[in-house]
């Protein structure tokens, strides 16, 4: 069974830094390209980072562009975000997913509130 | 970079009754393999979105055939045949073929009877 599992959700102060994990099971991490989706209170689903299977191709939306960075330890199948100087429009529901354009497979969502 | 649209952002239904939703890109989602990376999600409050159709019209595994996809180029639909209660929520239309200026989803339209 296909599972993504996130971690590291948590409150931060605006300036601060913040990394989030996906430890993926139940198919072949090294093969998949992965994405990041964020969720504002009360908005509707912004896409902010992709990866490819090998890590060597990224993606950032301009919201995040320069402040965040996506990552994958594909001996661990990990997903990682790191979050540098957080915003408070940063504080959302930040999701894992397994490439959407081939697979249904999100993980359960972690929260992210940036705020003092 | 590729701007979504979508066709209502509320839409009131009826159960038993059909309903419709257009979903608008602002150019071509053909791949240059030839395929077109649109899908359709549904969330429902305080869950992980749930993907509904992949390429365009194809269904994915366990979602009721009430459901459908349609559409080529830069405009599509998803059609509900027989509303159903469990079918209220948002529903987003998601570009995936053009990778690198990213992934980008439409605003949203809100289900509702």
């Amino acid at each position: 069974e296909v599972e993504l599992l996130q971690s590291g959700g948590d409150l931060v102060q605006p300036g601060g830094s913040l990394r989030l994990s996906c430890a993926a099971s139940g198919f072949s991490f090294s093969t998949c390209d992965m994405s990041w989706v964020r969720q504002a209170p009360g908005k509707g689903l912004e896409w902010i980072s992709s990866i490819d299977y090998s890590g060597a191709r990224t993606a950032y939306a301009d919201s995040v562009r320069g402040r965040f960075t996506i990552s994958r330890d594909n001996s661990k199948n990990m997903l990682s975000l790191h979050m540098n100087s957080l915003r408070g429009e940063d504080t959302a529901v930040y999701y894992c997913a397994r490439d959407p354009n081939w697979h249904p497979d999100w993980g359960q969502g972690t929260q992210v509130t940036v705020s003092s | 970079d590729v701007v979504m649209t979508q066709f209502p952002l509320y839409l009131p239904v009826t159960l038993g009754q059909p309903a419709s939703i257009s979903c608008r890109a602002s150019q071509s989602l053909l791949h240059t393999d030839g395929r077109t990376f649109l899908s359709w999600f549904h969330q429902r409050p305080g869950q992980s979105p749930r993907r509904l159709i992949y390429q365009v019209s194809n269904r994915d595994s366990g979602v009721p055939d009430r459901f459908s996809g349609s559409g080529s180029g830069t405009d599509f639909t998803l059609i509900i045949s027989r509303v159903e209660a469990d079918d209220v929520g948002v529903y987003y239309c998601m570009q995936g073929t053009h990778w690198a200026p990213g992934i980008k989803f439409g605003p949203g339209t809100k289900v509702d009877i």
